[in-house]
């Protein structure tokens, strides 16, 4: 069975640093997509970022980076120099090729102290 | 592109009453998934079709739960009759296809409150 895990419910971090949010998962499949998707206090789910599985890159979306340890099935999100704007939930999930379904870690709340 | 559009964005209902949550997924799409999203069990997916056929219902609770999609442009997700425990955003998404490297695009939710 598929599963992804966050396990920082919550965290904190000062205006101007990074910050990385740690995502791990389970898959016996070889072909899956990673994404990470921002959720701020408004609702909506924004995506940020995306990793395939066969990607031997790192992926890299403006302040957003991907750590990409497939041996360890890690896909922990970097945030670069954090804003105010990035407090929000941030949510990791993977798209697995044979079924199409999208599955949800439970989330890491992030807020950015000024 | 107009994006997934949700209706209504706020529902409150009394318990036992039939809701109806609609979904017009973007144009060309050919994946659709409903989800609900609750403090204590985060997001779960509930349904999903491919080319309006449901694929996977496994996520809906019970059989008070029902979704349809009658054509590319159109879904539903039924509540009858409805629980306070229904309470939940739904999020209704699309995709263009199945393949690992395609995002899934979201519609800005129902909130749901059954009293």
């Amino acid at each position: 069975a598929q599963k992804i895990t966050q396990t920082q419910p919550g965290m904190f971090v000062q205006e101007k640093e990074a910050v990385t949010l740690d995502c791990t998962y389970d898959t016996s499949d070889q072909s899956y997509g990673l994404f990470w998707y921002k959720q701020p206090s408004s609702g909506e789910m924004i995506f940020l970022i995306y990793q395939g599985s066969y990607d031997e890159q790192n992926a890299t979306e403006g302040r957003y980076s991907l750590n990409f340890q497939k041996a360890r099935k890690s896909a922990n999100l970097v945030i670069s120099a954090s804003q105010l704007g990035d407090s929000a939930m941030y949510f990791c999930a993977m798209r697995v090729g044979n079924t199409g379904k999208l599955i949800f870690g439970q989330g890491t709340t992030l807020q950015v102290k000024p | 592109d107009a994006g997934v559009i949700q209706s209504p964005r706020h529902e409150v209902t009394e318990m036992g009453q039939e809701v109806t949550l609609r979904c017009k997924p973007i144009s060309g799409h050919d994946y659709l998934f409903w989800y609900r999203q609750t403090m204590m069990r985060g997001l779960e997916l509930l349904i999903y079709f491919n080319n309006n056929v449901p694929i996977d219902d496994s996520g809906m609770p019970e059989d008070r739960f029902s979704a349809k999609m009658p054509n590319a442009s159109f879904s539903t997700l039924k509540i009858q009759p409805s629980e306070p425990r229904d309470s939940a955003v739904y999020f209704c998404a699309s995709s263009r296809r199945q393949a690992t490297n395609e995002k899934l695009f979201f519609g800005s939710g129902t909130q749901l409150s059954v009293l």
